[in-house]
């Protein structure tokens, strides 16, 4: 499978603390992304790293790559209860793949208590 | 700006019965167009994609089936819907020849009894 695993599955933290997600894949890629969704809501894109980048920021967000390991992580730092949701990391399967064809994993579920 | 509309938001549907969910793009031309499924708490499936109008490919054998009848307008539907189809429908639409981010509507929940 292209897909990407994202670990852990489920993640609890308290306001204030740092959340990192990490994710796997397993093909070459020329981009990796991060997306986030709200219970019952579509998916909002928050982060796209090129294969030939390792590292990106966005706001608190931090995105890391690691492409001899076909590994990222997404950093999100001083943590609200506002960052609860479901976050997931997609590959576009690199050269060969259908243009635009994106592979999803299934996602952690961050979860900030107030 | 662009935005992507789904409809319905919510659906509950009997087995056996016809299926249409409907989704339109505004603010942008020639967009490539997608239809996920996401059952619950698992990830996202690709069921079709489209590259211009009347141009459907499908990735997963089932019994549904998507039509673009005009450039922004990406239809799913289904003949008669099976338990296996309640899920999160998903569509999303990404401009065409540039990254590959995706942009994704608000989904339609859809329940087979």
């Amino acid at each position: 499978s292209q897909q990407g695993e994202e670990d852990p599955q489920a993640l609890s933290i308290q306001e204030g603390e740092n959340a990192t997600m990490n994710c796997s894949y397993k093909t070459s890629i020329n981009n990796l992304q991060w997306y986030r969704q709200n219970s019952g809501r579509g998916l909002v894109h928050l982060i796209l790293i090129r294969s030939n980048e390792r590292e990106k920021h966005s706001g608190r967000l931090r995105v890391t790559l690691d492409t001899s390991k076909k590994s990222s992580s997404l950093l999100i730092t001083a943590s609200r209860a506002a960052d609860t949701a479901s976050y997931f990391c997609a590959t576009d399967g690199g050269r060969g793949s259908t243009l635009g064809r994106l592979y999803f994993g299934r996602g952690t579920q961050l979860t900030v208590w107030p | 700006s662009q935005t992507i509309h789904q409809w319905p938001a919510t659906l509950v549907q009997p087995v056996g019965s016809p299926l249409s969910l409907e989704c339109t793009v505004e603010g942008t031309s020639n967009p490539n167009l997608y239809w996920y499924r996401q059952a619950a708490g698992r990830g996202l499936q690709l069921l079709f994609y489209s590259v211009g109008i009347g141009q459907i490919s499908s990735e997963v054998p089932q019994n549904l089936s998507a039509s673009r009848p005009q450039d922004r307008q990406f239809i799913l539907s289904s003949k008669k819907l099976l338990l296996s189809d309640s899920g999160f429908y998903l569509c999303a639409w990404r401009i065409t020849g540039a990254t590959d981010t995706q942009y994704f509507g608000p989904g339609t929940r859809l329940t087979v009894l």
